[in-house]
This record gives C-alpha cells, structure tokens and sequence, in this order.
C-alpha cells in the first residue's frame, strides 16, 4: 500500500528565514508526485507535478525537487502569505488513486 | 476558465439521514474523485470516476456511493448518516485522471448532529 509522510507537521518562521518542508514516499511504481496548498476553508490548490527522481519544479519562491524516495519543497526569504498547509501527494499504478501525506502547516511571522 | 464547482457548500443533517452532494468538473475533464478530510485522517480516497465509470474506490463502506452523468457532473451520496461521517468532502477533477494534477473544488462542510 502506498504511503506518505510529510515533515514536519508544523513549521513557524519569520518573514525571510529560508526552510524546507520534507515529503517521504513508499509507492510501487510512481505516475506522479504533486505538491498542494491550502488556506483554511479553502480545498487545496494545485502548485506542482514531478515525475522521476532529479526533477526540479520552481514557482516564485517555492522550489520543488524529487528523489527515489522523497520530494523537498524548499521555500526561500517566505512572506506571510505563503502561511498555508502544504499537501504532498502520489499516484501509482493505474488511473487516479492519489494517496496523500497529513500536511506541514506553515506560518510565516512578520 | 471555470473551476470545479462544489454544491451546498455547507450542510447540516442528523444521524440516520442521506445526503447527496454534488460536483461540477472544470470543462473538458473528465476524471473526478471524491476525498474526505478530516483533522486526524487528512485527506482520504473515496473513489474516482471517468466517463461515467467507477475506476478506484477507496476503503470507505458501502454507504458511500458516487456516480458520474455523461457531462461529467458528478454525485456523491452518503446513506444512513453517522456522526463520524462529519467532514469536509472535496472533488477534483483532472483531464484523464493518470499521472495529472487535480484541481479541487472548495468542498462541502457536512456536519452531522
């Protein structure tokens, strides 16, 4: 069975301190891994797609990498507004069965 | 472009009762899944539909059922309501549903009493 881990679950910076957010995996045969956020009372919103070890995926001041078994979402000099729970997420074998992580949440202290 | 459209955003039923929500992928998908999430579960795979066919299911009982209409609206039912089925209830849609990026509606709050 596919699992995901993400770490930590919760993560406090101030405004510009540079982290990462870590996403474990154990998947038979990996289609996809995909990164999410979520603001509250909000359904998660899609930020990337990685699909084999070595691949890198950059959005503002987020940067998404993979390996064989684990995906880094690096956040660089964050603002408030990048305060969110962060979702990892795979999908393996056939069609679209997505097994999701519980989430770092993040907050961002001016 | 319009987005995946979730109705009633929120909802408030009893125990015993059934409830229907219901999905609207963005145009031109035709995968959606359903997922139940809750503060200590996260977000849990209920089942996934394509061109009106159940694909994947989750390891949720029999009460939760789904189906999909030839626009690929979708419809999710729960029956016999039971307070731990008091959640968020999301659906996302993709084009064809392997190896592609969801894209989540807001959900519907259920809250039973």
């Amino acid at each position: 069975e596919d699992q995901v881990t993400q770490s930590p679950e919760a993560l406090r910076l101030q405004e510009g301190e540079s982290s990462s957010l870590n996403c474990s995996y154990t998947v038979s045969g990996l289609r996809g891994l995909f990164w999410y956020r979520q603001d509250p009372g909000k359904g998660p919103e899609f930020l990337f797609t990685l699909y084999s070890a070595g691949e890198e995926k950059e959005k503002e001041r987020l940067k998404a990498t993979l390996t064989k078994k684990e995906s880094f979402l690096h956040i660089t000099a964050p603002k408030p507004e990048d305060s969110a729970t962060y979702l990892c997420a795979v999908n393996s074998g056939g069609y679209q069965k997505v097994t999701f992580g519980t989430g770092t949440k993040l907050q961002v202290i001016p | 472009k319009a987005g995946v459209t979730q109705t009633p955003r929120y909802l408030i039923k009893t125990r015993g009762q059934q409830v229907t929500l219901s999905c609207s992928p963005i145009s031109g998908h035709r995968s959606v899944s359903w997922y139940q999430q809750t503060p200590g579960q996260g977000l849990q795979f209920l089942f996934e539909y394509f061109s009106e066919t159940q694909r994947n299911k989750g390891n949720f009982p029999g009460r939760f059922s789904g189906r999909q209409f030839s626009n690929s609206r979708s419809e999710m039912n729960v029956s016999t309501l039971e307070l731990g089925d008091s959640a968020l209830y999301l659906c996302a849609s993709s084009a064809t549903g392997v190896g592609q990026p969801q894209h989540f509606g807001d959900g519907t709050r259920l809250s039973i009493l």
